[in-house]
């Protein structure tokens, strides 16, 4: 079955350690988006790509980086500047411009400091 | 300042009722507008989506309205169940229509 696979499902970060959380997808969408969720708010997006090789700044990008060497991958790195980590993270793909088109969200991945 | 808001943080309503939610935003211009629904600990996974030229949108038991004027969305389910009971967060296009802004979300409950 065609979907998106976030892994792993359960995070820890220690204090000044990057984590890389992961996003495959087999849909052969063009564009993948982060997203971040806190309880009681909406999704807040943190990076976007509609290309391989490109992608570009959300709104809450800071603290926060981004590859898009594949097409069917978009790896997220949590580096020690963002210095309020703890939050569920949803990663989401669809066929290009958003607009008109559904968003596919795998499951996420929650990320807890020790 | 551009905000979206969604009419409750919870709504609870007994089963075979019809469960209205609201979507209301301020300063954004949206072309489309997207409803998803989320389990506890699971993706959102799309529902509808309707254009601003669109007055109503229907899919089986859902229904969407999209009013421009007042800058509302409205979200009904009729003939409620308890497995619809999860949270619905609703989607404006926003920056060209290159990306999607959310509301907080509303957690519905279908008491039996």
């Amino acid at each position: 079955d065609g979907g998106i696979t976030q892994s792993p499902k359960y995070l820890f970060r220690k204090e000044g350690q990057n984590v890389t959380l992961s996003c495959e997808q087999n849909l052969n969408h063009d564009a993948m988006y982060w997203y971040r969720q806190d309880p009681g708010q909406g999704l807040r997006l943190i990076y976007y790509s509609q290309i391989v090789n490109d992608f570009q700044k959300g709104d809450i990008a800071e603290g926060y980086s981004v590859s898009r060497e594949k097409k069917e991958s978009f790896p997220l790195t949590v580096t020690s500047a963002q210095k309020n980590p703890t939050a569920f993270y949803l990663c989401a793909s669809s066929t290009g411009r958003p607009a008109d088109q559904p968003q596919h969200f795998g499951d996420g991945t929650r990320l807890s400091i020790l | 300042s551009q905000k979206i808001e969604q009419n409750s943080e919870a709504l609870n309503i007994q089963e075979g009722k019809t469960a209205t939610l609201t979507c209301n935003y301020t300063n954004y211009s949206p072309a489309y507008l997207q409803w998803y629904r989320q389990d506890p600990g699971r993706g959102p996974v799309f529902l509808l989506l309707i254009r601003e030229n669109e007055k109503e949108k229907r899919k089986e038991r859902l229904k969407v309205t999209f009013d421009t004027t007042l800058k509302q969305s409205l979200f009904h389910i009729t003939a409620s169940q308890p497995a619809d009971s999860a949270t619905y967060l609703c989607a404006l296009d926003h920056n060209y229509g290159q990306n999607f802004v959310f509301g907080p979300g509303t957690r519905l409950s279908v008491l039996p």
